[in-house]
């Protein structure tokens, strides 16, 4: 099946500095890609859909100025945690469909685990 | 969006089958049902999906309800490898499929006992 990946799977940053998350769709090309949020024990909450060569769309109450979501081409997503905080310590999960495809399927990430000190 | 109900845990003994239930009294006509699992630190991965009919593929067996108010996720056989948490999804078929989103409710924690 298709692949979806997520660099880096871990990470560790002080408290007020920046993360970027990277999504790559490896063999296949993603018009859209959707970003969620797990904390531990809960569900994923969709923070946000991401649309190649334009703007994010957000959920109600995920700040786009704090969640920066660039999707500059069909294989690449990127989520950028501004000005982290310990609260914004969670699993960060991307999702991705084929191009076109009507199957229904959704292909995830192996998610990216952000811990602020 | 149509909301899901799934009992919050199961346990099942290894090697037999496993019947995940799924309430969707409110669906639509035009409402996919849609499983997925997701394995401890891991995203989640399809399972299966279907509109009215039953559905079979490698993974699991779906059996949705006359009425469509409810399904049945079937592993027909399960292994230490199936403990997961189940969620199952309703996704509006009449969405354009590139842009539509899945909503994920708590799901069941399936236990597998060796």
């Amino acid at each position: 099946g298709a692949v979806v990946s997520q660099h880096p799977s871990r990470v560790i940053c002080k408290s007020g500095t920046s993360v970027k998350i990277e999504c790559r769709s490896l063999d296949f090309q993603a018009t859209t890609m959707f970003w969620y949020r797990q904390f531990p024990k809960q569900s994923l909450m969709l923070m946000a859909t991401s649309n190649e060569g334009s703007k994010a769309t957000y959920e109600q109450g995920v700040e786009k100025d704090k969640f920066l979501i660039n999707h500059a081409s069909l294989t690449l997503s990127t989520l950028t945690v501004t000005s982290a905080h310990p609260e914004d310590s969670s699993f960060y999960i991307c999702s991705a469909r084929l191009a076109g495809g009507n199957t229904g399927e959704l292909f995830f990430g192996e998610g990216s685990r952000l811990t602020v000190l | 969006d149509a909301k899901t109900t799934q009992p919050n845990s199961m346990e099942s003994n290894e090697e037999e089958p496993v019947h995940l239930p799924c309430n969707h009294s409110t669906i639509s006509g035009t409402d996919y049902i849609h499983w997925y699992r997701q394995l401890p630190s891991q995203g989640p991965e399809y399972v299966i999906h279907g509109l009215t009919s039953n559905v079979n593929n490698r993974m699991a067996s779906l059996a949705i309800a006359e009425d469509r108010k409810s399904s049945t996720l079937i592993l027909h056989r399960a292994t230490l490898r199936d403990a997961a948490v189940y969620y199952c999804i309703l996704r509006d078929g009449r969405s354009n499929f590139g842009n539509e989103k899945l909503t994920f409710g708590t799901g069941t924690r399936l236990t597998i006992i060796p």
